[in-house]
């Protein structure tokens, strides 16, 4: 079955730009939309954005200026940058296969840290 | 942006029990894109419901989803132990998804 895993920096100074990689195996990336999902500690989930194969995205307004997505079908990855991040964006990241009903399935997830 | 208000905020049951949580959204949603999941301590969300009522693979039937509109309804129906974690709906729509801030089901 498809299986999602993020990679990426575990710290991330502010100012900076965070980026993280999600593989996806099992299946291939060249279907579905693909999302990112944040969760700060302690707290709930935030939809970050998605993208298609063919380069169609949808960002959440909020983070829009700040997302930029990108898909290599090569590698079968998907990517996110985050730029000029604060203590704000500090979180666990989750990827997840966007169904448009449903996320499913999701990546373990990946905590970034925000901090000099 | 559509807001999902989830209630209540915490769920104290015992096992055994039937658990009702709530998820109210500020304006109405198409049932087709309402789903529900459920979140362990260290965990992934996992998917228990989509399209409000139909179960994901493998969502043992104590698991049910219900409602339209603006109302929608998650019902456990006789809880195990294993089901005491953080739920949360989500709901599609303007391109864009947004979630509940979630109902803690605790013993």
């Amino acid at each position: 079955q498809v299986q999602l895993q993020e990679s990426g920096p575990g710290l991330v100074k502010p100012s900076e730009t965070l980026s993280l990689t999600c593989t996806v195996s099992g299946g291939s990336i060249s279907s579905y939309y693909w999302s990112w999902i944040r969760q700060p500690a302690g707290k709930g989930l935030e939809w970050i954005g998605r993208m298609y194969v063919s380069g169609s995205t949808n960002y959440n307004p909020s983070l829009m200026s700040r997302v930029t997505m990108s898909i290599d079908t090569s590698k079968n990855q998907f990517s996110l940058k985050l730029n000029s991040v604060t203590a704000a964006d500090t979180a666990v990241y989750y990827c997840a296969r966007d169904m448009t009903v449903r996320f499913d399935p999701w990546g373990q997830g990946t905590l970034v840290t925000v901090s000099s | 942006e559509i807001v999902l208000t989830q209630s209540p905020g915490t769920l104290s049951l015992s096992p055994g029990e039937r658990a009702t949580l709530s998820c109210r959204a500020s304006q109405s949603v198409s049932s087709s894109y309402l789903a529900w999941y459920q979140q362990k301590p260290g965990q992934a969300p996992r998917l228990l419901i989509y399209g409000a009522s139909t179960r994901a693979t493998g969502i043992p039937d104590r698991f049910s989803g219900s409602g339209s509109g603006t109302d929608f309804t998650l019902t456990i129906s006789r809880l195990e132990a294993e089901d005491f974690a953080v739920y949360y709906c989500q709901q599609y729509g303007g391109s864009r998804y947004t979630f509940g801030q979630g109902t803690n089901l605790e013993i």
